[in-house]
């Protein structure tokens, strides 16, 4: 149980394009994913907080008009990368809370992440 | 959420127990203590959690002191996949809105042959 997707793994795209990432909850319902963003020898950042139904919420830096995060079901996450820069290289993480079940007291599980590479 | 503090890293050999200490102080009475690892380029993977007693699963073993002040994840039987980054994150579990985790440096361990 308690498993997370990500879906592509890896995608390298085009300076200028956009990606969509998308994150799901595949064995429990999440109304509230993370999104992170981790890079080389480093550990991992919160981007974002995902909440199910409304706007997500941003940590201080993350451009909100640049990552855009859409939580449109209970088990679906999104993060699409605008107008993508080499900068954004990075790899990103998802993860979604379990507080359904007492017993997991709020732990959060984490996909297997997707690597981003822009040319 | 307390501020945890781990040995950035150590090594391990395979067969013999890992035993990874965390410092959190500052725990208040109602912050969980968890572990997370992260094997090279894959996503973090939850071990175990616990309050105030000692607790196992096929995982591991979390031991917290009395004072709750400090704890030790314990790999019985460290095989060479177990080589990881660890995270030991302490917080208060939130069942609304929010519940962010605060991703530290972790502890790099490395289990040799």
């Amino acid at each position: 149980g308690a498993v997370v997707s990500q879906h592509p793994s890896w995608v390298i795209c085009k300076s200028g394009t956009s990606v969509k990432i998308e994150c799901r909850s595949l064995d429990f319902q999440a109304t509230t994913m993370f999104w992170y963003r981790q890079f080389p020898k480093q550990s991992l950042m919160l981007m974002a907080t995902s909440n199910e139904g409304s706007k997500a919420t941003y940590e201080q830096g993350v451009e909100k008009d640049k990552f855009l995060i859409n939580h449109a079901s209970l088990t679906l996450s999104t993060l699409t990368v605008t107008s993508a820069h080499p900068e954004d290289s990075s790899f990103y993480i998802c993860s979604a809370r379990d507080i359904v079940r007492q017993a997991a007291k709020d732990t959060q599980y984490f996909g297997p992440g997707t690597r981003l590479t822009v040319l | 959420d307390a501020k945890t503090t781990q040995p950035p890293s150590m090594d391990c050999a395979e067969g013999r127990a890992a035993n990874l200490p965390c410092n959190h102080s500052t725990i208040s009475g109602n912050e969980y203590v968890y572990w997370y690892r992260q094997i090279h380029s894959q996503g973090p993977q939850y071990i175990i959690h616990g309050l105030k007693n000692n607790e196992t699963n096929e995982m591991a073993s979390l031991i917290i002191t009395e004072d709750r002040k400090s704890s030790t994840l314990i790999l019985p039987h460290a095989t060479l996949r177990d080589t990881a980054v660890y995270y030991c994150i302490v917080r208060v579990p939130r069942y609304n809105q929010g519940g962010k985790l605060i991703f530290g440096q972790g502890t790099e361990l490395s289990v040799k042959p």
